[in-house]
Order: C-alpha cells, then structure tokens, then sequence
C-alpha cells in the first residue's frame, strides 16, 4: 500500500485558503487519493477523492501533479469550523473492499 | 448522504465486564464494515473488517476473543469488547463503504465513534 506524508501541523487565517500538502510517492497507477478530516472527537468525515485530474466539490479542491506523486488540498475560504485533522490516504485494497490505513495527518488551526 | 450510526455514543463500565457497541448504516446496506480504535492524540487504527455472513478479519495484533465481532444483517455489525480493562479505554470507530458520485470507487461513511471508558 502506498504511504503518504504530511506536515504535522499548519495555520491558516479564517478567510484565507489553507493549502494542505501530501507525497504519495510510491502510488500505483490505478490507485486514488482520498483526503477525510476529523474533527475533535467525531467520525471521520470524506471531504475529496482523485485519481489523476484535478477535482473540486463543494468542500475543496484536489490538485495532483502530473507524476502523481504529491497532491495538495485546498479550502478555498478557510473558516474557524474547519479547524481540524486532516488525512490524505491511498487505500489498501482487502478481499473485502478499501481500508483506510490513517497516517498521522495534518492538525490545521484556522485562526481567527 | 448516507448516514453510519453507532450506539452508545459514550459510556462508562467496571473492569472485567463486557460492552457491546453497535454500528448501523442507516439508509444503505453494508456487506463489509469496518471498526478502527482511536487513543488519545493518536491516529485510527483498523481493528478488523466486519463480514456479513462470514467471520470477522482482525488485523495483527487485535485479539478476536477480546473484541468480538457480529455482522448480523446487511445494516448492523457490533463490537463486543470482553472483560473490558482500562487499557481498552478509548474511541471505537465504525465505517462502512458506499458509494461516490463519481463511480468505480468506494467511499467510506463514517459512524459518529463511540467514547469507551473502563474504571
């Protein structure tokens, strides 16, 4: 399975867009990038997936490079409430579907 | 969306007794769930993989016989932590994989997590 890694922790001012990084450099081909966060003391919460082009919902937007080896995460306008940990992950493929093997993440502080 | 729900989302038991935590996919169904485990200021780390009809994978290290698992029907699995201990105070997690917009790929739902503690 394919690790990744992020920075440990970053700030952002509310308002701001907070650009999240991650390398993913042994990534295969036919494998995606998911990003989830975790807000303190709640489920894990899906915010984006890629496997190669760039991606926008309506929570953010996923920028990969060409060689796919790092993707960025990006909250347009930052707010207080996206204050959280966020993950980048290449799921493991089991008998039984993806797991999802959490690194550590990015502990983002939207500042006021 | 779709909605993971998991009951009780706290509670609080003597050591040596027995919790049973359930995880319910609420507007879908769910041949595979998952249950992780979160300590204080750590990541979620996969326990074991919930099979409908089969019998539970736990990854290395997880005892089955502590931490029993029963995919009962195709929207509820539950966790049974035996003869629970202070050690296996923490933060239980359920996920159950469904389905993106976008196709060809699973995304996880997320249960609201359930806070254990042993005294």
């Amino acid at each position: 399975d394919a690790k990744t890694t992020q920075p440990p922790s970053m700030d952002c001012a509310e308002g701001r867009a907070a650009n999240l990084p991650c390398n993913h450099s042994t990534i295969s081909g036919n494998e995606y990038v998911y990003w989830y966060r975790q807000i303190h003391s709640q489920g894990p919460q899906y915010i984006i997936h890629g496997l190669k082009n760039n991606e926008t919902n309506e929570m953010a937007s996923l920028i990969i490079t060409e060689d796919r080896k790092s993707s960025t995460l990006i909250l347009p306008h930052a707010t207080l409430r996206d204050t959280a940990v966020y993950y980048c992950i290449v799921p493991t493929l089991l008998n039984s579907g993806y797991a999802l093997n959490f690194g550590k993440g990015t502990s983002l502080l939207v500042t006021p | 969306g779709a909605v993971v729900s998991q009951h009780p989302s706290r509670v609080i038991c003597k050591s040596g007794t027995s919790v049973k935590i359930e995880c319910r996919s609420l507007d879908f169904q769910a041949t595979t769930m998952f249950w992780y485990r979160q300590f204080p200021k750590q990541s979620l780390m996969l326990m074991a993989t919930s099979n409908e009809g089969s019998k539970a994978t736990y990854e290395q290290g997880v005892e089955k016989d502590k931490f029993l698992i029963n995919h009962a029907s195709l929207t509820l699995s539950t966790l049974t932590v035996t003869s629970a201990h202070p050690e296996d105070s923490s933060f239980y997690i359920c996920s159950a994989p469904g389905y993106t917009p976008m196709g060809g790929y699973n995304e996880q739902f997320f249960g609201p997590g359930t806070r254990l503690t042993v005294l």
